[in-house]
């Protein structure tokens, strides 16, 4: 199976602050990851799909890179309510994999 | 509008069974893959199981493979997850998720699934 390591696993900002978010497969995926975000209580809700690919209705300021075995998820100034838990997912195979998660919490 | 509205979860005892059954809805259910994805509590998300448009292909995380079994009706519009021998591990929301293709990706809101004696 396919591990995916996250980091870090938490981090503490300010609103208007860049994040930054990764994602490291043990092995070559393509572009077959997308970038969730998960709020206390609430199913979560994909942000980037095929690692860079806005989905509808998410804010320009998150995006996402990478291909291959590395991708990263950024923020480009959070704000209030980005304060939340974050996971990417390969799908390149099964069983599909989610990274750890990010905890995104004020500073 | 696409829905996907998990039932069937609840408290068990070690050892016992549960069948959860999600009802689809808003877009053509027939052609989509569709997982079972969990979260225990305080943790991270977990992939449960994976079974394909027309249930040719059907996988299992390791932790539930023996013990669970995804299925699919597809004039019902339902996928279905029968949990057997269930275990204190086995605590957790157990969400429906359409499998992950280009822009499409819907999540149903969860059920919540309780393994104690």
């Amino acid at each position: 199976d396919i591990q995916m390591t996250q980091s870090p696993s938490s981090l503490s900002a300010s609103v208007g602050d860049r994040v930054t978010i990764t994602c490291r497969a043990s092995q070559g995926i393509r572009n077959d990851l997308g970038w969730y975000q998960q709020k206390p209580g609430k199913a979560p809700k994909r942000l980037i799909y095929a690692a860079s690919s806005l989905q509808s209705g998410v804010p320009s300021r998150f995006s996402g890179s990478g291909s291959g075995t590395e991708f990263t998820l950024t923020i480009s100034s959070l704000q209030p309510e980005d304060f939340a838990t974050y996971y990417c997912l390969q799908h390149n195979s099964y069983g599909l994999t989610f990274g750890g998660g990010t905890k995104v919490e004020i500073k | 509008e696409v829905q996907l509205v998990e039932s069937g979860g609840g408290l068990v005892k070690p050892g016992g069974s549960l069948r959860l059954s999600c009802a689809a809805s808003g877009f053509t259910f027939s052609s989509y893959s569709m997982n079972w994805v969990r979260q225990a509590p305080g943790k991270g998300l977990e992939w449960v199981s994976s079974i394909s448009s027309s249930s040719s292909y059907i996988y299992y995380a390791d932790s539930v493979k023996g013990r669970f079994t995804i299925s699919r009706d597809n004039a019902k519009n339902s996928l279905y997850l029968q949990m057997n021998s269930l275990r204190a591990e086995d605590t957790a929301v157990y969400y429906c998720a359409s499998h992950p293709v280009a822009a499409f990706d819907y999540w149903g809101q969860g059920t919540l699934v309780t393994v104690s004696s």
